[in-house]
C-alpha cells in the first residue's frame, strides 16, 4: 500500500521569501507523484507532476520540485513567494494506474 | 486544457432530503470519474470510482445506498446524497482523467452541501 505524509500542516512565510513544503511517500512500487493547491473553497489545480525522467520539475508559477528516490521525497520549493500563492497545498502519489492517495495538506500562508 | 466542471457549487438542504451533483467533463470523454470527499481542514478521501455504463466501485466504509452513483454518458456523472444528515455536510470534489492512468486526472471545483 501507498501512503503519503506532509511534514507541516501550516507555513506561515513572509512574502519574497523563500519555501519548502514537505511531502515524503511510502511505496513498494514505481509511482507517479504530484502536488495540487487549493484555494478557498475551490477544487483541485495540479501544479507539477513527476512521471519518469527528470528528477526536478518546475511549474509554470515558479514552483518546483525535486524527485528524490532514496530519500522517498518531493519536496515543493519556490525562491520567492507571493500574497497569492496563500493556499492550501497537497501531494499526492499513485502507483502507476493506480488510485490517487493525498497527504494531509499543508496551509502555505504568506503574510505582507 | 482539459475542464471538469462541477454543479451546483453550493447547496443546502433540509434534514432527510436528497441532493443531487453532477460532474461534467466539457471537453473530453471520461470512462471513469471519481469522488472525493472533503472535511474541513482535511486531505480528499477517495469515496468511490463512476465507471460508465456499470455500477461504481465504492471504497471501504462509504455506505452504497446512501451515496448514490449514476455515470450514464462519457460526460456526466451524478452522486447523490440520499437522505441527508447533518453529518454529511462536506465539501464534495469530482475528478476524471482524458486519457489512461491518474497522470491527467483534472478536478471540478467542489460543491459545499450543508444539511440543515
Amino acid at each position: 500500500a501507498q501512503s503519503v505524509t506532509q511534514l507541516d500542516s501550516q507555513v506561515p512565510v513572509f512574502e519574497e521569501a523563500p519555501v519548502e513544503l514537505r511531502c515524503n511517500y511510502s511505496s513498494s512500487v514505481s509511482v507517479y507523484l504530484f502536488w495540487y493547491v487549493q484555494y478557498p473553497n475551490q477544487g483541485l489545480q495540479l501544479l507539477l507532476k513527476y512521471l519518469s525522467g527528470s528528477t526536478l520539475v518546475e511549474s509554470i508559477n515558479g514552483f518546483e520540485a525535486e524527485f528524490n528516490k532514496s530519500q522517498t521525497s518531493f519536496h515543493l520549493r519556490k525562491p520567492s513567494v507571493h500574497i497569492s500563492d496563500t493556499a492550501e497545498y497537497f501531494c499526492a502519489v499513485t502507483p502507476q494506474g493506480g488510485k490517487l492517495i493525498f497527504g494531509q495538506g499543508t496551509e502555505l500562508s504568506v503574510k505582507p | 486544457g482539459a475542464v471538469v466542471s462541477q454543479h451546483p457549487s453550493r447547496v443546502i438542504c433540509k434534514s432527510g432530503t436528497s441532493v443531487k451533483i453532477e460532474c461534467r467533463s466539457l471537453d473530453f470523454q471520461a470512462t471513469t470519474m471519481f469522488w472525493y470527499r472533503q472535511f474541513p481542514k482535511q486531505s480528499l478521501m477517495l469515496m468511490a470510482t463512476s465507471n460508465e455504463g456499470s455500477k461504481a466501485t465504492y471504497e471501504q466504509g462509504v455506505e452504497k445506498d446512501k451515496f448514490l452513483i449514476n455515470h450514464a454518458s462519457l460526460t456526466l456523472s451524478t452522486l447523490t446524497v440520499t437522505s441527508a444528515h447533518p453529518e454529511d455536510s462536506s465539501f464534495y470534489i469530482c475528478s476524471a482523467s482524458p486519457g489512461q492512468g491518474m497522470s491527467t486526472l483534472h478536478f471540478g471545483n467542489g460543491t459545499r452541501l450543508t444539511v440543515t
